[in-house]
């Protein structure tokens, strides 16, 4: 089983619509989580950290399920600015903290 | 004012040459890493270094030399180039190694093919 898992999509959706991606991770050590997106040809932005108790900021919640092993982001009211990969983005215990990313999820938002 | 820069934005080379990337932050982070992105658009880390100090070394091949004069500057150097590095390689920063709240800073990023 991969470390982190997403859905590669792309997922196809009008602008308005909600739409919500999740990101599933195999380390149960592991202790801080991110959503990340990366536009075409350009480098990784940090969207929004993932807190235990889930946190939103403007049309964007990201919530996390530790027993379950998953983190989601869900987007509301999706623009056309928003087409883009979403990447998540696990840090594992164990000394070194290495980050693992996933392969990211294509979202494509049309008139 | 570019919190993580790095050059060269582009580089194309032959096979068997040698090159360097040049990577700068200017956010007061202890933390920086080189990642390689493929052609499959996977994020995979290469190396990191906390305070000058190599805290990551994740099976790249020896041919990848990391340099990290200050805790400002991590430079990757390539020996002998192969087809198969051929890839965009970001650099980025953190806080600390922990990273809790605040994430990763990338560079913009350096396309690199070898011909």
């Amino acid at each position: 089983r991969k470390e982190v898992e997403q859905d590669p999509g792309p997922f196809n959706v009008p602008e308005g619509a909600t739409v919500a991606f999740n990101c599933t991770y195999s380390n149960s050590a592991s202790q801080s989580f991110f959503w990340y997106r990366q536009d075409c040809r350009k480098e990784p932005k940090l969207l929004m950290s993932v807190y235990s108790s889930g946190n939103e900021d403007g049309r964007f919640t990201a919530q996390l399920n530790r027993a379950s092993q998953y983190i989601s982001l869900l987007i509301r009211d999706s623009k056309l600015s928003d087409s883009a990969t979403y990447l998540c983005v696990v840090n594992n215990e164990g000394g070194s903290y290495i980050p693992t990313f996933g392969r990211g999820t294509s979202l494509i938002v049309h008139p | 004012d570019t919190a993580v820069s790095q050059t060269p934005k582009y580089l194309v080379t032959q096979m068997g040459n040698d090159k360097s990337i040049k990577c700068e932050q200017n956010l007061g982070h202890d933390t920086m890493y080189w990642y390689k992105q493929d052609s499959k658009k996977f994020l995979k880390i290469m190396f990191s270094y906390n305070n000058k100090e190599l805290i990551i070394n994740e099976t790249v091949p020896n041919r990848f030399s990391p340099k990290s004069p200050d805790k400002a500057h991590l430079n990757l150097h390539i020996n002998s180039l192969e087809l198969g590095d051929s890839a965009v390689y970001f650099c980025a920063s953190s806080q600390d190694n922990r990273v809790k709240s605040y994430g990763y800073t990338f560079g913009s990023g350096t396309r690199l093919t070898v011909v």
